[in-house]
């Protein structure tokens, strides 16, 4: 597609489910990055993905959140027993390569909000 | 680890009125700066970066930037401002040689222009 895409666009759970979030990347793009924005605060690297190599997950905030991708892909950001500090945007971004900067352009965004 | 700080959180200017965004980031080593934007209900966009040469940058819209190496700061600027200026505005940094360039942001500043 012409640009990075997600959805939903907008997602209403209750405290203790499950939600499952997804970004298309920009075709041809081998880099893809998920990050959240809290409330009054800059964008947190969540994970990162290049590739078939193993996706660096150092920004996950904690083991209810997990992110798969599959090759260069369809990625999905997956949040269990969601809390209400979980809400927030979640951003996904991807780029051309890696191992030299690349602009990331950015999708939309879901808002996720936790009752 | 990297930082990024954004001096004001608010700006409120009138149409015509001069522009100038603090930025300023806390690494060793060297880095590449980013500039992104976010228009009401519209994703984030880049709006300039550096990565080498000339210290000051121009962007979309009007838009520049001056890396000022000594200060740590990257600011940005724009000599008049318009109503459809008015967006969030996010000041981003990644190491130039961290292998893949996640970015570590700043809180971002709203920027409100009065017609």
């Amino acid at each position: 597609g012409a640009g990075v895409s997600q959805s939903p666009s907008n997602k209403v759970t209750e405290k203790g489910k499950d939600v499952e979030l997804r970004c298309d990347p920009i075709s041809g793009h081998t880099a893809l990055y998920w990050y959240r924005q809290r409330l009054g605060q800059g964008l947190e690297f969540l994970i990162y993905f290049q590739g078939n190599s193993a996706p660096d997950k150092s920004g996950l905030p904690s083991d209810r959140f997990s992110a798969e991708r599959t090759g260069e892909s369809v990625s999905t950001l997956t949040i269990q027993r969601t809390q209400q500090e979980d809400s927030a945007v979640y951003l996904c971004a991807s780029s051309q390569t890696s191992g030299v900067v690349e602009t990331q352009y950015f999708g939309p965004g879901t808002r996720l909000l936790v009752l | 680890a990297q930082s990024v700080s954004q001096h004001n959180h608010h700006v409120i200017l009138s149409e015509a009125a001069s522009l100038e965004l603090g930025c300023n980031y806390s690494y060793g080593g060297t880095v590449n700066l980013f500039w992104y934007v976010q228009y009401p209900g519209q994703h984030l966009q880049l709006l300039l970066k550096y990565f080498s040469g000339d210290p000051l940058v121009k962007g979309i819209k009007g838009f520049e930037a001056e890396f000022i190496k000594s200060k740590f700061s990257f600011n940005l600027r724009k000599p008049s401002v318009q109503w459809s200026d008015t967006a969030e505005y996010f000041c981003a940094v990644t190491p130039m040689n961290s292998g893949y360039s996640t970015l570590t942001f700043g809180k971002g500043t709203m920027l409100l222009v009065s017609p």
